[in-house]
């Protein structure tokens, strides 16, 4: 079954680190692009970084310099480092598969792990 | 940046009606468009996808059209299961951007 699975939200200090993981199951993270897409307590998508399968990223201007997007060919995941974490960074986070196309849809996404940055 | 600006931003309905939302690009974005259901709690889920294609296991009661500047995403008789909130996106550039969304509630 194709899915993916994130993993390492949580509260975090304004300041701190967190990474996230995104397990991909059924087809490869490297061969397909990826993104990340955040969501705001009651707020629309926020696109937040991409991965394309030939190893170029992307990044909102939001998070460009502070986060990291990488791959895991090993161990088949997706990762986002996100460093200098803002109260505005609070959202959930979710990992997305593109569909194999020019246009970059997500027909894959993940459940969602929520970010929490707080003092 | 490409601004994505859907309207209305919610709209109240029954089951069996048509609904029509509309998104407008501040730019050209040829036929990149692509438009999401998400309902509480859930990730988003892909409807259609570089305008119109459905994707795979979507109803056929879900339609989308447009080019340009212009997009339209209609579901031609609303199901109970339909009842959530819908966002259309563009994939022409980077940064990629959504609309602010369209929440369709049960009248």
């Amino acid at each position: 079954e194709v899915q993916l699975a994130e993993s390492g939200g949580g509260l975090i200090q304004p300041g701190g680190s967190l990474k996230l993981s995104c397990a991909a199951s059924g087809f490869s993270v490297t061969k397909n692009y990826m993104t990340w897409v955040r969501q705001a307590p009651g707020k629309g998508p926020e696109w937040v970084s991409f991965f394309y399968s030939g190893g170029s990223t992307y990044y909102a201007d939001s998070v460009r310099g502070r986060f990291f997007i990488s791959r895991d060919s090993f161990n088949n995941t997706l990762h986002l480092q996100m460093n200098r974490l803002r109260v505005e960074d609070t959202a959930t986070y979710y990992c997305a598969r593109a569909i194999p196309s020019p246009n970059a849809a997500f027909d894959i996404w993940g459940q969602g792990t929520l970010v929490t940055v707080s003092a | 940046d490409i601004q994505m600006t859907q309207s209305p931003s919610s709209l109240s309905a029954s089951v069996g009606d048509r609904v029509t939302i509309t998104c407008r690009a501040s730019q050209g974005v040829t036929s990149y468009v692509n438009w999401y259901q998400q309902k509480p709690g859930k990730a988003p889920e892909l409807l259609i996808y570089t305008t119109s294609i459905l994707q795979t296991g979507v109803p056929s009661r879900f339609s989308g059209s447009g080019s340009g500047t212009d997009f339209t995403l209609t579901i031609s008789s609303l199901q109970p299961e339909d009842f959530a909130t819908y966002y259309c996106q563009q994939s022409y550039n980077v940064p990629l951007t959504f609309g602010g969304g369209t929440r369709v509630e049960i009248k």
